[in-house]
């Protein structure tokens, strides 16, 4: 199947630094990908829906200022934490569905990246 | 997109029929019912998705009744390595805008 990986696996970092994590698709385009968080014994809560070549759009109550998404080509999408503060720390997941927007449609699902843990100090 | 509810959580035994039952009482008529295991500090991995009926594949069954407002995931004859969170999602495929939120999910535990 597809397969979308991540980078960092896990990261620390001092209170009011910048982190960025990578989200690739390796074998396949995707025009969309999604970036949630997940606390610890909690669900998965989506962050934001991420676009290549446009704005990213971002779920209530999920500060874009402060979760900057950029999704420069069809195979890369950065989730950048600002101003990283302890509560930021979380484990963070990005997902891109198979296929672009447009092709016939598909009950294929969405494929995830293996997460990356953010400890923030 | 419809609301899921799921037990929080099972304990079954290795070799043992686990079957975990999700409701969707409001899903719409174009939504799938979707299941993914999750281990922990991994990512979800896919399980099994279907629209009605039964749907099987070499690890997982899905039964859909008619009225869809429900499905139950079957994991035959679990083992350790099963244990897992599992999670519902109901909504639309990904070319009619498949937007996913997860719901609590049910933590399964395997005992041996």
């Amino acid at each position: 199947g597809a397969v979308v990986s991540q980078h960092p696996s896990w990261v620390i970092c001092k209170s009011g630094t910048s982190v960025k994590i990578e989200c690739r698709s390796l074998d396949f385009q995707a025009t969309t990908m999604f970036w949630y968080r997940q606390f610890p014994k909690q669900s998965l809560m989506l962050m934001a829906t991420s676009n290549e070549g446009s704005k990213a759009t971002y779920e209530q109550g999920v500060e874009k200022d402060k979760f900057l998404i950029n999704h420069a080509s069809l195979t890369l999408s950065t989730l950048t934490v600002t101003s990283a503060h302890p509560e930021d720390s979380s484990f963070y997941i990005c997902s891109a569905p198979p296929g672009l927007a447009g092709a016939t449609p598909s009950t294929d699902t969405q494929y995830f990246g293996p997460g990356t843990r953010l400890t923030v100090l | 997109l419809a609301k899921t509810t799921q037990p929080i959580s099972m304990d079954s035994y290795e070799g043992q029929e686990v079957n975990i039952t999700c409701s969707h009482n409001n899903i719409a008529t174009n939504d799938y019912i979707t299941w993914y295991q999750q281990f922990p500090s991994q990512g979800p991995r896919f399980i099994i998705q279907g629209y009605k009926t039964k749907v099987t594949n070499e690890v997982a069954s899905l039964f859909i009744p008619a009225d869809r407002k429900s499905s139950t995931l079957s994991l035959p004859r679990v083992s350790l390595s099963d244990t897992a969170v599992y999670y519902c999602l109901v909504g639309p495929i990904y070319n009619q805008g498949g937007k996913l939120i997860f719901g609590q999910g049910t933590e399964l535990s395997v005992k041996p």
